[in-house]
């Protein structure tokens, strides 16, 4: 079984520009959602996508965006970065099925934002 | 207020000891109850989940949770060094909210 996987590992960005995480899913996982973790914070919950569509988001702002593919994989995709953007961002996986939220997270990518 | 409130720590014990983590949360709603376990710089693990009040055990983990005091804990029977991480409470279903994280420290 595949644990959950998510690339890069680090990225460095400046301000005002955009960027790309990537996550492939716990394989016979459908549901991928990403939370963003700021240092010494819990992950806070930024949205959730089920068969390729979004199926909830937190308090985050639109220039958060996300895809999800075929596959179950998934894109978060942030516009416009600011400073406050820098923070782990973590994707979990889980298979929505019978009340079972248990949801598996990878190890995250980490992003500064000079 | 917070959904979710956890005690940050630090909590420092020696080997062996029991270690006790506690979390409150807001919403009476709330169904579902996970612990995770989060290394330095690395992705939470999933540690325990439970669905309703009382207990759950694995291994040396037990979770309890009290609906009517929106109250939930977790203990660590018989701690070992490689036990030292951070440990966050989630609750919620397809959205989960975290509290901050306690940090722990088995001493040797």
């Amino acid at each position: 079984e595949t644990g959950v996987t998510q690339s890069p590992t680090h990225l460095i960005k400046t301000r005002g520009q955009q960027v790309t995480l990537r996550c492939s899913s716990q394989s016979g996982h459908n549901t991928v959602s990403w939370y963003q973790q700021a240092l010494g914070q819990g992950p806070q919950f930024i949205f959730q996508y089920y068969r390729e569509e979004e199926n909830g988001r937190g308090n985050f702002p639109p220039r958060f965006s996300g895809l999800q593919f075929p596959n179950y994989s998934s894109e978060l995709n942030v516009n416009a970065l600011e400073l406050d953007d820098s923070a782990l961002y973590l994707c979990a996986s889980s298979l929505v099925a019978g009340g079972n939220y248990e949801q598996y997270f990878g190890p995250g990518t980490r992003l500064t934002v000079t | 207020q917070k959904e979710v409130e956890q005690d940050p720590g630090p909590l420092s014990v020696p080997e062996g000891a029991i270690v006790s983590l506690n979390c409150t949360y807001s919403n009476s709603a709330f169904q579902y109850f996970m612990w995770y376990r989060q290394y330095s710089r690395k992705g939470p693990e999933l540690l325990m989940y439970t669905y309703s009040s009382g207990n759950k055990e694995d291994g040396r983990f037990t979770a309890q949770v009290d609906k009517s005091s929106k109250y939930i804990s977790l203990f660590i029977r018989d701690s070992q060094p490689s036990d030292s991480a951070t440990y966050l409470c989630a609750i919620g279903d397809y959205k989960l909210s975290f509290g901050a994280g306690t940090t722990v420290t088995v001493r040797a």
